[in-house]
């Protein structure tokens, strides 16, 4: 699986948007790029994930530069329950999830 | 539709002890996933079952090991605990098949004293 890089926390006010980078420059063509958050002692929570199209579902939106070195997950309206560690996964199968340090996302009131 | 189940929640062992957890997929899901949570650190990847036998392993020792059931339901099994297995233990449920996501558990918080 190609290594991630993502910045190890970030602060966001209520109610703006969060856009959370990872850059992922080895990414091989068959490789998705996956988003999971951790909140305090829970077992992670899906997010959404992308081959290389851009995606949105309820919780987020994840876009995914043109050469697919880079993606940025989107948070359209943080609250103070997705204070959490998001975690970007690069990987080929969601069978085997290679977990780095994430980032601490802390939304502030 | 449950998600991912996990049993117990909690647990205390003592050194040298052997440990059974258990993992029930989510409906639908013919793959479990185990991951090992250190306090502080992210989950790494012990092993994955499909069709009863073991897929994919991480680097853990012989130590651990696994089943699956015809249900698809999972055990993960830790002898010889040592005080750093002392880690929260995750189980994700997910299509053997399909590259869609996979599901976790709230885990297993094992105590070793």
């Amino acid at each position: 699986d190609a290594k991630t890089t993502q910045p190890p926390s970030m602060d966001c006010a209520e109610g703006r948007a969060a856009n959370l980078p990872c850059n992922h420059s080895t990414i091989s063509g068959n490789e998705y790029v996956y988003w999971y958050r951790q909140i305090h002692s829970q077992g992670p929570q899906y997010i959404i994930h992308g081959l290389k199209n851009n995606e949105t579902n309820e919780m987020a939106s994840l876009i995914i530069t043109e050469d697919r070195k880079s993606s940025t997950l989107i948070l359209p309206h943080a609250t103070l329950r997705d204070t959490a560690v998001y975690y970007c996964i690069v990987t080929g199968s969601a069978r085997q999830l290679t977990f780095g340090s994430g980032t601490q996302l802390t939304v502030l009131p | 539709d449950a998600g991912v189940t996990q049993s117990p929640t909690h647990l205390i062992k003592t050194r040298g002890q052997q440990v059974t957890l258990r993992c029930s997929p989510k409906s639908g899901h013919d793959t479990v996933s185990w991951y090992q949570q250190a306090l502080g650190q992210g989950p790494q990847f012990i092993f994955q079952y499909y069709e009863e036998e073991e897929r994919q392993r991480g680097n853990f020792p012989d130590r651990f090991s696994g089943h699956q059931f015809p249900n698809y339901s999972s055990e993960l099994n830790v002898n010889a605990l040592l005080l750093g297995d002392s880690a929260l233990y995750l189980c994700a449920s997910s299509l053997f098949q399909r590259n869609t996501e996979a599901f976790f558990g709230q885990g297993t918080r094992l105590t070793v004293v």
